[in-house]
C-alpha cells in the first residue's frame, strides 16, 4: 500500500464550486505540504503544517485553505474554484527533521 | 530566501550517451540539495540529496550529482542512459537550519527525452 495517498485523483469541476482535495499518510510523519505543479513552473509550495495545530501559508496561498484533521490527514480545499486553478496538486510529507518530503500521486483538477 | 534555476527546459539525447542536467542555486544560508524524478503521469521520487558530507552523491540507478558551493551548483549527471530514464527532473533547495528548514524551493524542471 501506498504511504501518502490522494483521493481524488482525478476531478472536474465548474467555476465557483468548492471541493476538497484529501491527503493520508501513513508513514508517521508530523509535516505535511500541499503544492501545485504547473507546465513550466515546477513545483509551487500552497501550504504546509508541521504538526496538527500548525499551519502556515506558502508562496501561493490565495484562493485554497487547509484543514489539519489529524497528524495523518491534511486537506486543500477550493472554496470557490476558477479555472486558473486547473493544475496538478500533490500532497507531500516529512519527518521532523524535514529533510526529505515524499510525495503522494497527485490529483489533476481541472475547472470549467 | 532560496531559489533554483534549472538552465535546460527539455534535453534530448540517445540511448546509451552521457547526460548532464544542470541546476544553481542562490541562498543566504546552508543549504540542503536534492534531485526528485517525475515519470510520466506518476508522482516525485526523491532520487538523490545531498545534505552533509562528501560532495559527491549517487543514485541507485546510475545518476550522481555534486556540490559545487563556490560555483553554487548541483548538476545531476549519468554516464550513460537508458530509455527508462526519460522524464522530468527536478532541482530542489532548502535552507539546512531555521525556518527554512524543510520547506522545498523546486526549478522549474527539466524533460529528458532518450531516444533509441
Amino acid at each position: 500500500d501506498a504511504d501518502v495517498t490522494q483521493t481524488p485523483r482525478n476531478r472536474i469541476t465548474k467555476t465557483g464550486k468548492r471541493i476538497m482535495l484529501e491527503c493520508s499518510q501513513t508513514k508517521g510523519h508530523d509535516r505535511m505540504y500541499w503544492y501545485r505543479q504547473d507546465p513550466g513552473l515546477g513545483l509551487r509550495l500552497i501550504y504546509y503544517s508541521f504538526d496538527v495545530k500548525d499551519i502556515n501559508k506558502g508562496e501561493i496561498s490565495d484562493g485554497y485553505s487547509v484543514s489539519r484533521q489529524a497528524q495523518a490527514k491534511f486537506s486543500l480545499s477550493l472554496e470557490s474554484a476558477i479555472p486558473n486553478q486547473t493544475a496538478l496538486y500533490f500532497c507531500a510529507t516529512a519527518g521532523t527533521g524535514g529533510e526529505t518530503q515524499y510525495f503522494g500521486p497527485g490529483t489533476r483538477l481541472l475547472v470549467l | 530566501a532560496q531559489s533554483v534555476t534549472q538552465l535546460d527546459s527539455q534535453v534530448p539525447v540517445f540511448e546509451e550517451a552521457p547526460v548532464e542536467l544542470r541546476c544553481n542555486y542562490s541562498s543566504s544560508v546552508s543549504v540542503y540539495l536534492f534531485w526528485y524524478v517525475q515519470y510520466p503521469n506518476q508522482g516525485l521520487q526523491l532520487l538523490l540529496k545531498y545534505l552533509s558530507g562528501s560532495t559527491l552523491v549517487e543514485s541507485i540507478n546510475g545518476f550522481e550529482a555534486e556540490f559545487n558551493k563556490s560555483q553554487t551548483s548541483f548538476h545531476l549527471r549519468k554516464p550513460s542512459v537508458h530509455i527508462s530514464d526519460t522524464a522530468e527532473y527536478f532541482c530542489a533547495v532548502s535552507g539546512s537550519y531555521g525556518g527554512s528548514q524543510g520547506n522545498l524551493i523546486f526549478g522549474k524542471g527539466t524533460k529528458l527525452s532518450v531516444k533509441p
